[in-house]
């Protein structure tokens, strides 16, 4: 089983669809998880970051951490044609296992 | 707002030469991350540098490749001697401490030719 698992894509939507990106793993010793936009080429900017299990909205992105399932999650509502990018969700441990490790991302396309 | 700066964008050497990634991090940060993204693939991590020393490697980050902080602003990373297969995007990252927010870089793609 690999370490992360991102729901493969790509995913096209209208405009204006709630949009769900999904993430599994498979280490319980992953303790704060991150969901980076990334555009073609380009460098992964940071959207979301939890610490541990719970939920964290930053305006139209909720994040969600279920620790218990080893799952996340990351709401898109009201999309827009400038949200179509490739997500990634990332994870990682603290201490000398802060490295991240990654999913293999997933390219949404919101159409207008 | 701060942001990670990486140079050069485009980096095309010949196989078997020297290259150097350079990258700021964001200035209080405290620890300090490589990546690479090889194309179609996914972002794996090769180093974190805390401390002025390696806290951890990948497998990938063998003796072919060293980081430096020769500064109290620029983290390196060195590959000594390219490969064909060395070829990727490389992303330079920082964070404030082991369990906070990683920032990257924009990246810098490495040719080998």
């Amino acid at each position: 089983q690999k370490e992360v698992e991102q729901d493969p894509g790509p995913l096209s939507v209208p405009e204006g669809a709630i949009v769900s990106l999904n993430c599994t793993y498979s280490n319980s010793a992953f303790q704060y998880f991150m969901w980076y936009r990334q555009y073609s080429r380009k460098g992964p900017e940071l959207l979301m970051y939890t610490y541990s299990s719970g939920n964290k909205e930053d305006g139209r992105f909720t994040a969600q951490v279920d620790k218990s399932s080893k799952y996340i999650s990351l709401f898109i509502r009201d999309s827009q044609p400038s949200d179509s990018a490739t997500y990634l969700c990332a994870m990682g441990g603290s201490g000398a296992n802060s490295k991240l490790t990654f999913g293999k991302g997933i390219t949404l396309s919101v159409r207008p | 707002e701060p942001e990670v700066t990486q140079t050069p964008s485009h980096q095309v050497t010949q196989m078997g030469q020297e290259v150097i990634l350079r990258c700021v991090p964001i200035s209080n940060h405290l620890y300090f991350y490589w990546y690479r993204q090889i194309l179609g693939q996914k972002v794996e991590f090769l180093v974190s540098f805390y401390n002025n020393e390696i806290s951890e490697k990948s497998e990938i980050f063998d003796d072919q490749f060293s980081v430096e902080r020769p500064d109290g602003s620029n983290f390196t990373l060195k590959i000594r001697s390219t490969k064909l297969e060395d070829s990727a995007m490389y992303f330079c990252a920082s964070g404030l401490s082991s369990y906070n927010e990683q920032f990257f870089g924009p990246g810098t793609r490495l040719t080998v030719l």
